[in-house]
């Protein structure tokens, strides 16, 4: 009864350093989200998926890539961090239908120095 | 593009008061609302979600309803306890089954023994 596991918890990057955070689930669910939570900003959406081998962009996809090879992982890539990508990252994930809401995992603190 | 409001951003009350916080949103075509309960340094708890052909739903204090023709919802909490003390969030899911979910920024509450 995991939900959305989401890895690392935290992380700290140096600039110009790579990283993937990795996004599970095992609900099932079609669709799968990134988000980053920022002061002041909210959760703004970075790239989603309606399913296996599918991505689109949200809000705010630069400096990220993510690839959906199974239905179960959704990861996120940060190919060349910046200092602006300090942020908390959360994963969520969803089926079809008004009557289902989003699950979300408990976040990755990402600092990038 | 759909915008999402909470009003008041932060409410301090005594233990005890019934209070309510507040979310408007401007495209009235939503699929669904969902109130999350975000604590510090934490994930997102979904609390409630209310369908679009819905006007209300309840779980235990809480009360959460819906009026989309004026883009408003509300999320009413009796008998507030310190406990209850976190950051909510309301979120409406656009239409279509692909629709994403869009964030208001939250209503920190605090509630004082």
């Amino acid at each position: 009864n995991a939900g959305v596991t989401q890895t690392p918890k935290f992380r700290v990057l140096k600039t110009g350093q790579s990283m993937t955070l990795l996004c599970a689930q095992d609900m099932n669910h079609e669709y799968m989200y990134w988000y980053r939570q920022d002061p002041g900003m909210g959760l703004r959406l970075i790239h989603y998926s309606v399913g296996e081998g599918t991505t689109a962009k949200g809000e705010v996809p630069d400096g990220y890539n993510v690839s959906r090879l199974k239905k179960q992982n959704f990861l996120l890539g940060l190919e060349s961090a910046a200092p602006s990508q300090t942020s908390v990252y959360f994963c969520a994930s969803t089926v079809t239908g008004r009557a289902f809401g989003y699950t979300f995992g408990s976040g990755t603190r990402l600092t990038v120095v | 593009k759909q915008e999402v409001t909470q009003i008041p951003a932060a409410l301090s009350v005594p233990e005890g008061e019934n209070l309510v916080l507040n979310c408007s949103f401007t495209d009235s075509a939503i699929y669904n609302l969902q109130w999350f309960r975000q604590d510090p340094g934490k994930g997102l708890t979904s609390l409630l979600l209310i369908q679009s052909s819905q006007r209300e739903q309840t779980s235990g204090r809480l009360n959460a309803s819906l009026d989309k023709s004026s883009g408003r919802s509300t999320l009413y909490i009796a008998a507030s306890q310190p406990g209850d003390s976190a950051t909510y969030l309301c979120a409406v899911r656009g239409r279509g089954s692909q629709g994403n979910l869009i964030f208001g920024k939250g209503t920190k509450l605090s509630v004082k023994p």
